[in-house]
């Protein structure tokens, strides 16, 4: 158990539609990232946040967005789905924004 | 821009087989990681290199970074069926905006 906490484990909805992926890092830790892995594109980086700061932006869609917390927890909310949009999304947590992260067990999303 | 890659994408071996796989960039790095990742599973950090030419063993995995940080390998000796996964390195880039930088992975099959 990595100590970062990914809900829903699995989400299963339709094109057009819009979602919310939760994410609460390790005690202790300040940044947050997402990444979306699928087949064909490997691990993905998306987005980082720093202490509630966006820190850094990756390949993230206009049509998604995230942000941090105060409670340092972390959402990635996902709009007008497309079948493409279907892939693992993980969130991983590190001390700092250049340390080990650590990643939670994923968010599977199957866009129909 | 993919600026970690690693070599071989896949790779299927027999038990006892010894493997190495690597991981190349033109960029220094500050440091890099080893992770390894199993099906439907978020990465989990094997190891963290940090000094040019360092040396790190764990277990059956030996670990060395180059002596210009600009790349590493991962060494199986025995190769175990638990040994097989996804092994992702995954860079911190040197200078001010420090970030992590992924490679696409090798897939290792280890046939009983």
């Amino acid at each position: 158990d990595s100590g970062v906490t990914q809900t829903p484990k699995h989400l299963i909805t339709a094109t057009g539609q819009r979602v919310t992926l939760r994410c609460s890092p390790r005690s202790g830790d300040l940044s947050v990232y997402w990444y979306q892995q699928s087949l064909d594109q490997g691990l993905q980086f998306l987005i980082q946040y720093y202490n509630g700061e966006e820190r850094a932006k990756g390949n993230i869609l206009e049509r998604f967005s995230a942000q941090q917390f105060p409670d340092l927890h972390s959402e990635l909310n996902l709009s007008s789905l497309e079948l493409g949009d279907s892939a693992l999304y993980f969130c991983a947590s590190s001390f700092t924004p250049d340390t080990e992260a650590f990643f939670g067990q994923g968010t599977r999303l199957t866009v129909v | 821009t993919q600026l970690l890659e690693q070599s071989p994408q896949f790779l299927s071996i027999q038990e006892g087989e010894n493997l190495t796989v690597y991981c190349n960039s033109s960029s220094v790095f500050s440091s890099l990681q080893w992770y390894r990742q199993e099906p439907g599973e978020g990465p989990v950090l094997l190891v963290t290199v940090v000094t040019g030419g360092e040396v790190k063993k764990l277990k059956r995995l030996t670990f060395q970074f180059g002596d210009a940080r600009k790349d590493s390998s991962l060494h199986i000796t025995a190769a175990q069926p638990g040994d097989t996964g996804l092994y992702l390195c995954a860079g911190t880039n040197a200078g001010n905006n420090r970030k992590l930088i992924w490679g696409l992975g090798t897939s290792l099959a280890v046939n009983p």
